[in-house]
């Protein structure tokens, strides 16, 4: 089964710096996708970014860009110029390509980001 | 706002008992997504539906079951509640069964058993 793993419970950063999350995960499969998902204090999960495992060019949306490395089954995220915005749970998480089947997604522990201002 | 609708926002009940959570997917979303957040097993999938089918089945207990229905909403019936079930339980819907395209989530349930 594949696992996802992020090694800091939590991480702080002052505001306008750039921050590093970590993840990695264990999985057998070639073919599957990786996100973060941002949970602030409302409880809401919200898609930061998602990364196709097919492909080498990583994703990038405005001040968040991811670092994959697929030998590595490494995934992190990076937030530049951070904002006070962005404290929130950060989770990393794991879907394998279905082709045309189904399946859910499976969770890290999460990274608590504090921004200090 | 996600446009997934879940309902109730909170709810207290007693061991033994069942409750039913309900969720609304995104308007022209046909895949229905259920999880559980709670602290001691973090966020687990537990159930899929599209267009009215089961199509993928996770860390569901037993004593869960889930339902989507010809207007495509869901509902999660979780039974002889026990104090470790207390947890978020959130709803996510996409458009496709195979979640090509984002999921989106609800604000979910906050269940807590006494």
């Amino acid at each position: 089964a594949q696992t996802v793993t992020q090694s800091q419970p939590e991480m702080s950063v002052q505001e306008a710096e750039t921050v590093t999350l970590s993840c990695t995960y264990d999985t057998s499969e070639s073919d599957y996708y990786l996100f973060w998902y941002k949970q602030p204090p409302s409880r809401q999960m919200i898609l930061v970014i998602r990364q196709e495992a097919y492909k080498q060019q990583n994703a990038t949306e405005n001040r968040f860009s991811v670092n994959f490395q697929k030998a590595a089954k490494s995934f992190s995220l990076k937030i530049s110029d951070s904002q006070l915005g962005d404290a929130a749970m950060y989770f990393c998480a794991y879907r394998k390509y279905s082709g045309g089947g189904a399946d859910g997604l499976t969770f890290g522990k999460g990274t608590h980001l504090i921004i200090q201002p | 706002d996600s446009g997934v609708t879940q309902t109730p926002k909170h709810l207290i009940t007693a061991t033994g008992q069942r409750v039913t959570l309900r969720c609304s997917p995104r308007s022209g979303d046909l895949s229905v997504y259920w999880y559980q957040q709670s602290l001691d097993q973090g966020l687990q999938f537990l159930i899929q539906y599209y267009n009215g089918e089961e199509r993928a089945k996770g860390n569901i207990l037993e004593r869960f079951s889930a339902q989507q229905f010809p207007d495509l909403h869901s509902e999660l019936n979780l039974s002889s509640l026990e104090l470790g079930d207390s947890a978020l339980y959130f709803c996510a819907s996409s458009y496709s069964a195979i979640l090509d395209t984002e999921a989106f989530f609800g604000q979910g349930t906050r269940l807590t058993v006494v």
